[in-house]
């Protein structure tokens, strides 16, 4: 089936850092959508994109559809405590169906 | 306060039991999804609906199945036919399953084998 391949797969990074997160595919999206995940919770969208080339920021937070159509980039600037959690991608293909990533597990130190 | 609704939070199984995840929502949305996480992996697509009445098999349908009668509700039954039954199970919705429109998850259910 398709697969998305997001890296990094962990990040460990002290207070006030940037972070820079991505996912690729071997499939063209027509859609990119970006998720955050607490333990023990559903995950929470924090951007959607939906036109090749398209950066939307939503706070700290800036993500962007790449211009290929197969990946998508997540930026968080000047991290905080409250940013831990874990980032998923997804990605829609012309089926409607949403591919998941498997992850970026980010850990931010004081 | 519109949202969705997972119940319970925690539950447990015993071998051979049958048991019913619930998911409501009231957010007025007429497409809706079973996915299931394991550690360390994406979310995989067990079952999804569109309207009432109709449901689809996901990616991993198998010791699974579901029921669409009312629209707010789409309650999941894991099956003594699946034989790995452990891992957090989420329930999101959409308002319809056209392009551009992006699910929204609620705070899951973790069950666990006894």
């Amino acid at each position: 089936g398709q697969q998305l391949n997001q890296s990094p797969q962990s990040m460990f990074i002290q207070e006030g850092e940037d972070v820079s997160m991505n996912c690729t595919s071997s499939s063209i999206f027509n859609t990119w959508l970006w998720y955050k995940q607490d333990p023990g919770e559903g995950p929470v969208l924090l951007i959607a994109l939906y036109k090749a080339g398209e950066l939307t920021s939503n706070g700290r937070l800036t993500a962007q559809f790449g211009i290929t159509r197969k990946d998508s980039f997540l930026n968080i600037s000047a991290s905080i405590p409250s940013d831990v959690g874990i980032y998923f991608c997804a990605g829609r293909v012309r089926t409607d169906k949403l591919i998941f990533g498997t992850g970026t597990r980010l850990q931010v130190f004081p | 306060d519109g949202g969705i609704t997972q119940s319970p939070k925690y539950l447990f199984r015993k071998e051979g039991q049958n048991v019913t995840l619930s998911c409501e929502q009231n957010l007025n949305h007429d497409a809706m999804y079973w996915y299931r996480q394991d550690p360390g992996q994406g979310l995989r697509l067990i079952y999804y609906s569109q309207i009432v009445n109709d449901f689809q098999k996901g990616d991993i349908a198998e010791g699974y199945s579901v029921s669409r009668e009312k629209k707010e509700s789409f309650p999941l039954t894991v099956t003594s036919a699946q034989k790995n039954p452990t891992a957090f199970y989420l329930c999101a919705s959409s308002p319809t399953r056209a392009r551009g429109q992006p699910q929204h998850f609620g705070d899951g259910t973790r069950l666990s084998i006894l």
